[in-house]
């Protein structure tokens, strides 16, 4: 079956550090995804790409995130200054047809 | 703004108690909807992609039907067993797809 890889698996950080998240989708896929649950809450969407540029983002993807498909194959989400209620996992996707997830980054910001 | 419901919030029951749950979605600009499974620590897992009003879909002792005029889906599980044991979430796509909307998950805990 077709898998989205996301590493690292875990993140610790220190508050107002700069994290990057990295994804690579299923390579014929053309629509991605960033979505993240805090702990004990619903599951967020954060940012859509398509064409190599932002198709949709959410309130909670403000000017400290981004996004970017820097070689063709890595999709990656950078927190600029990350934030204690950034902590959270973080979900990478991909879809044809069908969309697939990856297996998250759980990022602790202490 | 789309809003994607689901119901109960969480579910205790039986090893061998059948069960159902919910998922509410808006009717208007419908596309498709998935079910996902989704255990604690690992990705989510799907189990349907349904798109069509009066879809029924089964996968082992777990089913769903869909509903796309009145808006809802329901997923059955049969003779539940404590490895169901999960988050079932609902998610839906609209004609822009823009983004896949996801429900708020049924917590469901099956004990032995």
């Amino acid at each position: 079956e077709p898998e989205v890889t996301q590493t690292p698996s875990h993140q610790v950080t220190q508050m107002g550090q700069e994290v990057i998240l990295r994804c690579v989708p299923i390579s014929n896929h053309l629509y991605f995804y960033w979505y993240r649950q805090i702990l004990g809450q619903k599951v967020e969407f954060l940012v859509s790409f398509y064409n190599n540029e932002i198709s949709e983002k959410s309130e909670i993807f403000d000017d400290q995130f981004s996004v970017e498909r820097p070689d063709g194959s890595n999709f990656t989400l950078k927190i600029r200054s990350t934030k204690l209620e950034d902590s959270a996992m973080y979900f990478c996707a991909s879809r044809g047809t069908e969309a697939f997830f990856g297996q998250g980054t759980r990022l602790t910001v202490v | 703004i789309l809003n994607v419901e689901q119901s109960p919030q969480s579910l205790h029951v039986q090893e061998g108690d059948s069960t159902n749950f919910t998922c509410s979605f808006p009717s208007s600009n419908f596309y498709a909807l998935h079910w996902y499974r989704w255990e604690t620590a690992k990705s989510p897992e799907a189990l349907f992609v349904m798109t069509l009003n009066g879809d029924e879909k089964k996968k082992g002792r777990i089913s769903a039907t869909l509903n796309t005029k009145e808006g809802y889906s329901y997923l059955y599980i049969k003779g539940s067993q404590p490895e169901d044991s999960a988050t079932y979430l609902c998610a839906f796509w609209n004609r822009g797809f823009q983004k896949l909307v996801f429900g708020t998950g049924t917590r469901l805990l099956v004990s032995p």
